[in-house]
Protein backbone atom coordinates (compact mmCIF):
# COMPACT_ATOMS: atom_id res chain seq x y z
CA UNK A 1 0.00 0.00 0.00
CA UNK A 2 1.07 3.45 0.14
CA UNK A 3 1.49 3.93 -3.53
CA UNK A 4 2.34 7.08 -5.07
CA UNK A 5 2.33 7.58 -9.10
CA UNK A 6 4.12 10.60 -10.49
CA UNK A 7 4.01 10.77 -13.84
CA UNK A 8 4.98 11.28 -16.78
CA UNK A 9 9.09 9.81 -15.49
CA UNK A 10 10.91 12.23 -18.08
CA UNK A 11 10.13 15.16 -20.05
CA UNK A 12 12.32 16.71 -23.04
CA UNK A 13 11.32 19.77 -24.03
CA UNK A 14 12.12 23.03 -26.00
CA UNK A 15 12.81 26.52 -23.99
CA UNK A 16 9.50 28.38 -23.78
CA UNK A 17 6.88 25.62 -22.89
CA UNK A 18 5.17 24.92 -20.45
CA UNK A 19 5.39 21.31 -18.81
CA UNK A 20 2.71 19.59 -16.14
CA UNK A 21 3.60 17.02 -13.83
CA UNK A 22 1.00 14.52 -12.31
CA UNK A 23 1.16 12.98 -8.69
CA UNK A 24 -1.51 10.56 -7.71
CA UNK A 25 -2.05 8.60 -5.02
CA UNK A 26 -3.17 5.82 -6.01
CA UNK A 27 -4.55 3.42 -2.77
CA UNK A 28 -5.54 5.72 0.12
CA UNK A 29 -6.28 9.83 0.23
CA UNK A 30 -3.31 12.01 0.87
CA UNK A 31 -4.34 15.18 3.08
CA UNK A 32 -1.15 16.76 2.33
CA UNK A 33 1.49 16.58 -1.29
CA UNK A 34 4.62 18.33 -1.17
CA UNK A 35 6.35 18.92 -4.31
CA UNK A 36 10.52 18.97 -3.77
CA UNK A 37 13.35 19.61 -6.17
CA UNK A 38 16.61 17.70 -6.45
CA UNK A 39 19.56 18.54 -8.37
CA UNK A 40 22.28 16.04 -9.25
CA UNK A 41 23.87 14.65 -5.78
CA UNK A 42 22.21 16.65 -4.18
CA UNK A 43 19.16 16.43 -1.17
CA UNK A 44 15.46 16.90 -1.87
CA UNK A 45 14.44 20.70 -1.51
CA UNK A 46 11.09 21.52 -0.37
CA UNK A 47 9.61 23.32 -3.15
CA UNK A 48 5.87 23.71 -1.87
CA UNK A 49 3.17 22.09 0.41
CA UNK A 50 -0.22 21.74 -1.53
CA UNK A 51 -3.28 20.97 0.90
CA UNK A 52 -6.43 19.97 -1.08
CA UNK A 53 -8.71 22.77 -1.95
CA UNK A 54 -6.67 25.39 -0.64
CA UNK A 55 -3.47 27.97 -1.87
CA UNK A 56 -0.40 25.87 -1.75
CA UNK A 57 2.79 27.38 0.89
CA UNK A 58 5.92 28.06 -1.27
CA UNK A 59 9.15 27.57 0.51
CA UNK A 60 11.64 31.22 0.32
CA UNK A 61 12.63 31.56 -3.07
CA UNK A 62 10.23 29.55 -4.99
CA UNK A 63 8.68 31.74 -7.64
CA UNK A 64 4.80 30.78 -7.27
CA UNK A 65 3.46 32.17 -10.57
CA UNK A 66 6.55 30.38 -11.98
CA UNK A 67 5.28 26.38 -10.40
CA UNK A 68 2.25 26.59 -10.36
CA UNK A 69 0.54 23.93 -8.15
CA UNK A 70 -3.20 22.24 -8.06
CA UNK A 71 -4.63 19.93 -5.70
CA UNK A 72 -8.05 19.40 -6.75
CA UNK A 73 -8.86 16.26 -4.75
CA UNK A 74 -7.60 14.11 -2.29
CA UNK A 75 -5.32 11.85 -4.82
CA UNK A 76 -4.22 14.33 -7.55
CA UNK A 77 -1.85 17.00 -7.34
CA UNK A 78 -0.67 19.36 -10.01
CA UNK A 79 3.01 21.22 -10.64
CA UNK A 80 2.94 23.32 -13.63
CA UNK A 81 6.67 24.57 -14.72
CA UNK A 82 5.57 28.11 -16.72
CA UNK A 83 7.80 29.19 -19.36
CA UNK A 84 10.59 26.64 -18.67
CA UNK A 85 14.20 27.63 -19.44
CA UNK A 86 17.41 25.59 -19.19
CA UNK A 87 17.72 26.56 -15.45
CA UNK A 88 14.20 24.67 -14.51
CA UNK A 89 15.79 21.27 -15.76
CA UNK A 90 15.85 19.11 -12.66
CA UNK A 91 14.62 15.78 -10.98
CA UNK A 92 11.24 16.73 -9.36
CA UNK A 93 9.66 15.06 -6.74
CA UNK A 94 6.24 14.54 -5.39
CA UNK A 95 4.85 12.96 -2.37
CA UNK A 96 1.93 12.41 0.04
CA UNK A 97 0.95 12.71 3.45
CA UNK A 98 -1.99 9.86 4.22
CA UNK A 99 -5.03 11.17 6.26
CA UNK A 100 -5.94 9.85 9.37
CA UNK A 101 -6.65 5.97 9.25
CA UNK A 102 -4.73 5.17 6.27
CA UNK A 103 -1.53 3.91 5.46
CA UNK A 104 1.90 4.63 7.72
CA UNK A 105 1.81 8.79 8.41
CA UNK A 106 4.62 9.85 6.56
CA UNK A 107 5.48 11.09 3.41
CA UNK A 108 5.35 8.70 0.29
CA UNK A 109 7.02 9.72 -2.19
CA UNK A 110 6.86 9.56 -6.21
CA UNK A 111 9.47 7.84 -8.44
CA UNK A 112 9.91 11.79 -9.81
CA UNK A 113 9.94 13.44 -12.97
CA UNK A 114 13.03 14.24 -14.77
CA UNK A 115 12.69 17.67 -16.88
CA UNK A 116 15.29 18.60 -19.48
CA UNK A 117 14.67 22.06 -21.16
CA UNK A 118 16.96 22.35 -24.35
CA UNK B 1 18.76 28.79 9.56
CA UNK B 2 18.06 24.89 10.92
CA UNK B 3 19.48 22.44 9.04
CA UNK B 4 20.00 18.72 9.14
CA UNK B 5 23.16 17.18 7.97
CA UNK B 6 25.36 14.12 7.38
CA UNK B 7 29.09 13.92 8.41
CA UNK B 8 30.06 11.05 5.29
CA UNK B 9 29.29 11.82 1.34
CA UNK B 10 29.92 8.05 0.67
CA UNK B 11 30.16 4.64 2.47
CA UNK B 12 31.55 2.10 1.06
CA UNK B 13 31.12 -1.20 2.68
CA UNK B 14 32.28 -4.82 1.87
CA UNK B 15 28.93 -7.22 1.59
CA UNK B 16 27.83 -9.34 4.46
CA UNK B 17 29.57 -6.51 7.30
CA UNK B 18 27.07 -4.11 8.86
CA UNK B 19 26.98 -0.50 8.08
CA UNK B 20 26.57 2.70 9.70
CA UNK B 21 25.12 6.36 8.58
CA UNK B 22 25.43 9.28 10.69
CA UNK B 23 22.96 12.31 10.57
CA UNK B 24 23.77 15.46 12.48
CA UNK B 25 20.36 17.85 13.34
CA UNK B 26 20.24 21.59 14.86
CA UNK B 27 16.75 21.91 15.22
CA UNK B 28 16.51 21.16 18.84
CA UNK B 29 12.42 21.53 18.44
CA UNK B 30 12.44 18.52 15.95
CA UNK B 31 10.40 15.83 16.99
CA UNK B 32 10.24 13.30 14.48
CA UNK B 33 12.96 12.11 12.73
CA UNK B 34 13.31 9.58 9.45
CA UNK B 35 15.68 7.50 7.54
CA UNK B 36 15.00 7.07 3.42
CA UNK B 37 16.46 5.39 0.79
CA UNK B 38 16.88 6.84 -2.49
CA UNK B 39 17.86 4.45 -5.41
CA UNK B 40 19.23 5.90 -8.77
CA UNK B 41 16.32 7.44 -10.62
CA UNK B 42 13.95 6.97 -7.98
CA UNK B 43 12.18 8.23 -5.33
CA UNK B 44 12.75 7.92 -1.67
CA UNK B 45 11.55 4.84 -0.01
CA UNK B 46 10.88 5.20 4.07
CA UNK B 47 12.81 2.48 5.77
CA UNK B 48 12.33 3.59 9.34
CA UNK B 49 11.29 6.31 12.00
CA UNK B 50 11.71 7.56 15.51
CA UNK B 51 9.97 10.06 17.88
CA UNK B 52 11.86 12.22 19.88
CA UNK B 53 10.87 10.60 23.15
CA UNK B 54 13.02 6.86 22.05
CA UNK B 55 16.85 6.57 21.59
CA UNK B 56 16.42 3.35 19.69
CA UNK B 57 14.13 1.53 17.33
CA UNK B 58 14.93 -1.34 15.42
CA UNK B 59 13.12 -2.71 12.05
CA UNK B 60 14.41 -5.83 9.97
CA UNK B 61 17.88 -5.30 9.49
CA UNK B 62 18.39 -1.85 10.56
CA UNK B 63 18.46 0.06 13.95
CA UNK B 64 17.93 3.91 13.89
CA UNK B 65 19.88 5.46 17.22
CA UNK B 66 18.80 9.15 18.21
CA UNK B 67 21.23 10.85 21.21
CA UNK B 68 19.31 14.28 21.63
CA UNK B 69 22.06 15.44 23.94
CA UNK B 70 24.63 15.45 21.15
CA UNK B 71 21.38 15.99 18.39
CA UNK B 72 22.77 13.17 16.40
CA UNK B 73 21.06 10.49 14.17
CA UNK B 74 22.25 6.80 12.91
CA UNK B 75 21.24 4.30 10.88
CA UNK B 76 22.83 1.06 11.24
CA UNK B 77 22.46 -1.74 8.69
CA UNK B 78 23.79 -5.34 9.15
CA UNK B 79 24.90 -7.89 7.16
CA UNK B 80 24.27 -5.10 4.13
CA UNK B 81 23.71 -6.52 0.80
CA UNK B 82 24.02 -5.43 -2.54
CA UNK B 83 20.33 -4.17 -2.92
CA UNK B 84 21.64 -1.99 0.08
CA UNK B 85 23.15 0.35 -2.45
CA UNK B 86 21.69 3.77 -2.56
CA UNK B 87 21.82 7.05 -1.26
CA UNK B 88 20.20 7.44 2.32
CA UNK B 89 18.40 10.48 4.09
CA UNK B 90 17.60 11.37 7.59
CA UNK B 91 15.08 14.00 7.53
CA UNK B 92 13.46 15.90 10.18
CA UNK B 93 9.88 16.87 11.16
CA UNK B 94 9.27 20.10 13.05
CA UNK B 95 6.75 20.25 16.01
CA UNK B 96 4.32 21.71 13.52
CA UNK B 97 3.58 20.52 10.54
CA UNK B 98 4.72 17.67 8.37
CA UNK B 99 7.04 19.04 6.69
CA UNK B 100 10.38 17.84 6.39
CA UNK B 101 13.96 19.02 6.18
CA UNK B 102 16.12 16.51 4.69
CA UNK B 103 19.97 15.60 5.12
CA UNK B 104 22.75 16.00 2.24
CA UNK B 105 22.44 12.33 1.85
CA UNK B 106 25.53 9.46 2.18
CA UNK B 107 25.87 6.72 -0.62
CA UNK B 108 26.49 3.64 0.27
CA UNK B 109 28.43 1.68 -1.90
CA UNK B 110 28.67 -2.64 -1.35
CA UNK B 111 31.54 -4.35 -2.60
CA UNK B 112 31.17 -7.75 -3.51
Amino acid sequence: GAVVSQHPSRVICKSGTSVKIECRSLDFQATTMFWYRQFPKQSLMLMATSNEGSKATYEQGVEKDKFLINHASLTLSTLTVTSAHPEDSSFYICSAYPRQGGPLRVQHFGDGTRLSIL
Amino acid sequence: GESVGLHLPTLSVQEGDNSIINCAYSNSASDYFIWYKQESGKGPQFIIDIRSNMDKRQGQRVTVLLNKTVKHLSLQIAATQPGDSAVYFCAEKGAAGNKLTFGGGTRVLVKP
